[in-house]
């Protein structure tokens, strides 16, 4: 069974409007999370490392103000798109880190359009 | 900067041959090397993984072949099956503690098997 939840899988908004999304670790504590992002016929990115209790670290050319994380126990991280715009709509994966030599696993994902 | 390469995009096999993906990378930090099967509106599932000490990894029909030299990887398929045909991507981590380093995405490779 899925060890990692994402939800929403699937979200349609207007322009303008901020949407959270959850990843949740369902058989682990997870001290660190990731938040990939994926075009279509293309490679997952990575956009930001989430570490339970401080900052998140974002990649080079992610907008920290616009995509906002948070980390605030060792099960949950969120992700939320702040004013949203069609540019953002894209498939947005996380996952959480395993421990010492354990994959990671990921969530199935959040389709994300903004109309 | 794809420091992470899969050339071909897709590859089409006949069932109960052998399916060969390939993986190209450029950075000689990495030290973990993992293959991943995604379908499409999922996450990523993880399918093996290879350290860069070294060669050869194999679990039931899947083997991970990695030159390090040519910094580059194979992932075999044998025999191949209908259930396989889903988008490959190989992923690379600089740490060995790859469970919770951030990892680096292929662009990947559908793999269709032909009945």
């Amino acid at each position: 069974g899925a060890v990692v939840s994402q939800h929403p899988s699937w979200v349609i908004c207007k322009s303008g409007t901020s949407v959270k999304i959850e990843c949740r670790s369902l058989d682990f504590q997870a001290t660190t999370m990731f938040w990939y992002r994926q075009f279509p016929k293309q490679s997952l990115m990575l956009m930001a490392t989430s570490n339970e209790g401080s900052k998140a670290t974002y990649e080079q050319g992610v907008e920290k103000d616009k995509f906002l994380i948070n980390h605030a126990s060792l099960t949950l991280s969120t992700l939320t798109v702040t004013s949203a715009h069609p540019e953002d709509s894209s498939f947005y994966i996380c996952s959480a880190g395993a421990p010492q030599n354990q994959p990671q696993h990921f969530g199935d994902g959040t389709r994300l359009s903004i109309l | 900067d794809q420091q992470v390469k899969q050339n071909s995009p897709s590859l089409s096999v006949q069932e109960g041959r052998i399916s060969i993906l390939n993986c190209d990378y450029t950075n000689s930090m990495f030290d973990y090397f993992l293959w991943y099967k995604k379908y499409p509106a999922e996450g990523p599932t993880f399918l093996i993984s290879i350290s860069s000490i070294k060669d050869k990894n194999e679990d039931g029909r899947f083997t991970v072949f990695l030159n390090k030299s040519a910094k580059h990887l194979s992932l075999h398929i044998v025999p191949s099956q209908p259930g396989d045909s889903a988008v490959y991507f190989c992923a690379a981590s600089a740490g060995t503690n790859f469970g919770n380093e951030k990892l680096t995405f292929g662009t990947g490779t559908r793999l269709t098997i032909i009945p």
